[in-house]
């Protein structure tokens, strides 16, 4: 079974449109969950943390469920500009970090 | 965030020829560094961890004597393509750990093995 699992996608949404992906982990012991986005042909970049009790940074909202073991990111008011694949990161202890394979989003004119 | 460079960020070499990737992160000390491959289309692969002043932690199927990697500094890390070959054409991306923050990854290195 995988560390962490993403559904990949690909998500096709209209401009406007409210999207959310969700990202499933195994260990129960991780400690810190992230969400990066990367862009094609570029490296990724830390889009934000994920705190237990939930997080908002102006349309993208993040998520954490201990009890299922799931992390969400919302994305309110999708713009041309979030297409991207959003990848999900945990670290479990120290430097170990598993990532989900990504989730490939398009926002559609 | 942090900050990251890498160098070079394109590089086109003949086969057989050795490549060396450099990774620094530029506002932080950071003990961990990572090296990733990511091949068109498909997910990041971790081909290695390398601690600051210690043999780097190479995954499964990476070849430690092909991909050189040296981290002997807290703001410097090393990846080494030895005898490259046409199959090892990808985008190799390095990343720093930031102790009680989470990974800041370079721009990237494109290399091109003709």
């Amino acid at each position: 079974r995988k560390e962490v699992e993403q559904d990949p996608g690909p998500f096709n949404v209209p401009e406007g449109a409210t999207v959310a992906f969700n990202c499933t982990y195994s260990n129960s012991a991780s400690q810190s969950f992230f969400w990066y986005r990367q862009d094609c042909r570029k490296e990724p970049k830390l889009l934000m943390s994920v705190y237990s009790s939930g997080n908002e940074d102006g349309r993208f909202t993040a998520q954490l469920n201990r009890a299922s073991q799931y992390i969400s990111l919302l994305i309110r008011d999708s713009k041309l500009s979030d297409s991207a694949t959003y990848l999900c990161v945990v670290n479990i202890v120290g430097n170990q970090f598993y990532f989900g394979t990504g989730t490939s989003l398009t926002v559609i004119p | 965030g942090a900050v990251v460079s890498q160098h070079p960020s394109r590089v086109i070499c003949k086969s057989g020829t050795s490549v060396k990737i450099e990774c620094r992160s530029l506002d932080f000390q950071a003990t961990t560094m990572f090296w990733y491959r990511q091949f068109p289309k498909q997910s990041l692969m971790l081909m290695a961890t390398s601690n600051e002043g210690s043999k780097a932690t190479y995954e499964q199927g990476v070849e430690k004597d092909k991909f050189l990697i040296n981290h002997a500094s807290l703001t410097l890390s090393t990846l080494t393509v030895t005898s490259a070959h046409p199959e090892d054409s990808s985008f190799y991306i390095c990343s720093a750990f930031e102790r009680l923050s989470t990974q800041y990854f370079g721009p990237g290195t494109r290399l091109t093995v003709l």
